[in-house]
C-alpha cells in the first residue's frame, strides 16, 4: 500500500528566505508525482508535475526533484513571499490515475 | 475554460439527516473523481469514474455513501445517514481521458458539517 509523508507539517519563515518542503513515498512505482497548493476555503491547484522518468521540474520560482529509487522529492521556493502561504500538498500517481496525497505542509511567509 | 463546479459550497446537517453534493467537470473530461478530505489530512478518493462507469470505488463507504454520472458529464454524491466523522471537505475533480497520468484540476469542495 502507498504512503504518503510530508515533513514538517507546518513551517514558518520570513519573507525572503529560500525553503524546501519535503515529501516521502513507500512505493517507488509511480506514473508521476504531482505538487498541489490548496488555500483556505478553496481547491488545489496544481503546481509541478514530475513524470516519473524525469529528475526535476521547474516553474517560475518553484522548482521540484524527484527521486524515485529513495522515494523522495522536494519543492523548492526561491525569495518566498506572503502570497506563497497556503498548504502544499504532494501525490504520487499510481495506475489508472489514482492520486494518493500526504497530510500536507501548511506553510506561512512572515512579512 | 470554466473549471470545475461544486455546489453547494457549504452545508451544516444533523446526524442521521441525508445530503446530496453536486458537480459538474470540465468541459470534454471523461473522468471524474470525488475526494474526501478531512481536516489536517490530504484528499482520500472516495470514487473514480470513466464516462458513466465506476472505475474504482474501493474506498467508498457503500453503506451510506452513493454516487452517480449520468450522462458521463454530471455527477452527484449523496451520504445517507450522515455521521459525525462524515464532516469534512468533499472535493470533485476531473481529467482528460489519455495514456495516463494527466492533471487533475480540482473544484473549490463542499465543506461538510455535522452536527
Amino acid at each position: 500500500k502507498q504512503e504518503v509523508t510530508q515533513i514538517p507539517a507546518a513551517l514558518s519563515v520570513p519573507e525572503g528566505e529560500n525553503l524546501v518542503l519535503n515529501c516521502s513515498f513507500t512505493d517507488s512505482a509511480i506514473y508521476n508525482l504531482q505538487w498541489f497548493r490548496q488555500d483556505p476555503g478553496k481547491g488545489l491547484t496544481s503546481l509541478l508535475l514530475i513524470q516519473s522518468s524525469q529528475r526535476e521540474q521547474t516553474s517560475g520560482r518553484l522548482n521540484a526533484s524527484l527521486d524515485k529509487s529513495s522515494g523522495r522529492s522536494t519543492l523548492y521556493i526561491a525569495a518566498s513571499q506572503p502570497g506563497d502561504s497556503a498548504t502544499y500538498l504532494c501525490a504520487v500517481m499510481r495506475g489508472a490515475q489514482k492520486l494518493v496525497f500526504g497530510q500536507g505542509t501548511r506553510l506561512t511567509i512572515n512579512p | 475554460e470554466a473549471g470545475v463546479a461544486q455546489s453547494p459550497r457549504y452545508k451544516i446537517i444533523e446526524k442521521r439527516q441525508s445530503v446530496a453534493f453536486w458537480c459538474n467537470p470540465i468541459s470534454g473530461h471523461a473522468t471524474l473523481y470525488w475526494y474526501q478530505q478531512i481536516l489536517g489530512q490530504g484528499p482520500k478518493l472516495l470514487i473514480q469514474f470513466q464516462n458513466n462507469g465506476v472505475v474504482d470505488d474501493s474506498q467508498l463507504p457503500k453503506d451510506r455513501f452513493s454516487a452517480e454520472r449520468l450522462k458521463g458529464v454530471d455527477s452527484t454524491l449523496k451520504i445517507q445517514p450522515a455521521k459525525l466523522e462524515d464532516s469534512a471537505v468533499y472535493l470533485c475533480a476531473s481529467s482528460s481521458l489519455g495514456q495516463g497520468g494527466e492533471t487533475q484540476y480540482f473544484g473549490p469542495g463542499t465543506r461538510l458539517l455535522v452536527l
